[in-house]
């Protein structure tokens, strides 16, 4: 079974940093593609970043674009996402979720979420 | 405001059928990008419904059912059901953006 378990949210205030984690069980991690999306409070979802399986390839959205670092450990089946100078407009659920690739590609789907952690940006 | 517009809500009786449009332009949808569409329960993470404009994941009852035609996709659901409220969101590309995704603004399901 599949299974995304993030943590790292917390509140932090402006212009702080924060790393959030996504343990991985259940799949070969190295073997797929991994991304970041967001839900700010009573909002939408927002597609932030995503990495592919070897952890050769980024991509971001310009709204995190310089600010925001995606990673992955492969040893440790875990996925990164580095969040430096961070405004309030960052608050959210920050959800991991799985491509049913190993290379991230236009429209890929995402077949598999995490339960999500909340990040309060907030002095 | 998202390049993927979709009703804010609809709503329906148990039993009825209904459907949710995501409307797009020839930058994205029209330019022949698939279509994939999310459920999200209240409090819950969002579950992946419709993958490829009209395909089911494993275990994904078939009263859901997606296409796509021109610059639009459309999710449909049959025989409505308590348990179907929750928030639907449709997701692609967009050539005009950064980033390898984008979601519609969401729907919001209400069964009466």
């Amino acid at each position: 079974e599949v299974q995304l378990l993030e943590s790292g949210g917390g509140l932090v205030q402006p212009g702080g940093s924060l790393r959030l984690s996504c343990a991985a069980s259940g799949f070969t991690f190295s073997s797929y593609a991994m991304s970041w999306v967001r839900q700010a409070p009573g909002k939408g979802l927002e597609w932030v970043s995503a990495i592919s399986g070897s952890g050769g390839s980024t991509y971001y959205a310009d709204s995190v674009k310089g600010r925001f670092t995606i990673s992955r450990d492969n040893s440790k089946n875990t996925l990164y996402l580095q969040m430096n100078s961070l405004r309030a407009e960052d608050t959210a659920v920050y959800y991991c979720a799985k491509v049913p690739l190993s290379v991230v590609v236009p429209a890929a789907t995402l077949d598999y979420w995490g339960q999500g952690t909340l990040v309060t940006v907030s002095s | 405001q998202s390049v993927l517009t979709q009703p804010p809500s609809v709503s329906g009786a148990p039993g009825q059928r209904v459907t949710i449009s995501c409307t797009g332009s020839s930058s994205n949808i029209g330019a022949g990008y698939d279509v994939h569409w999310y459920q999200q329960l209240p409090g819950t993470a969002p579950k992946l419904l419709i993958y490829g404009n009209s395909n089911r994941p494993s275990g994904v009852p078939d009263r859901f059912s997606g296409s796509k035609s021109g610059t639009s996709a459309s999710l449909a659901i049959t025989g409505l059901q308590a348990e179907d409220e929750a928030d639907y969101y449709c997701q692609s590309y967009d050539s005009s953006l950064s980033g390898l995704g984008v979601f519609g603004g969401g729907t919001k399901l209400t069964v009466l």
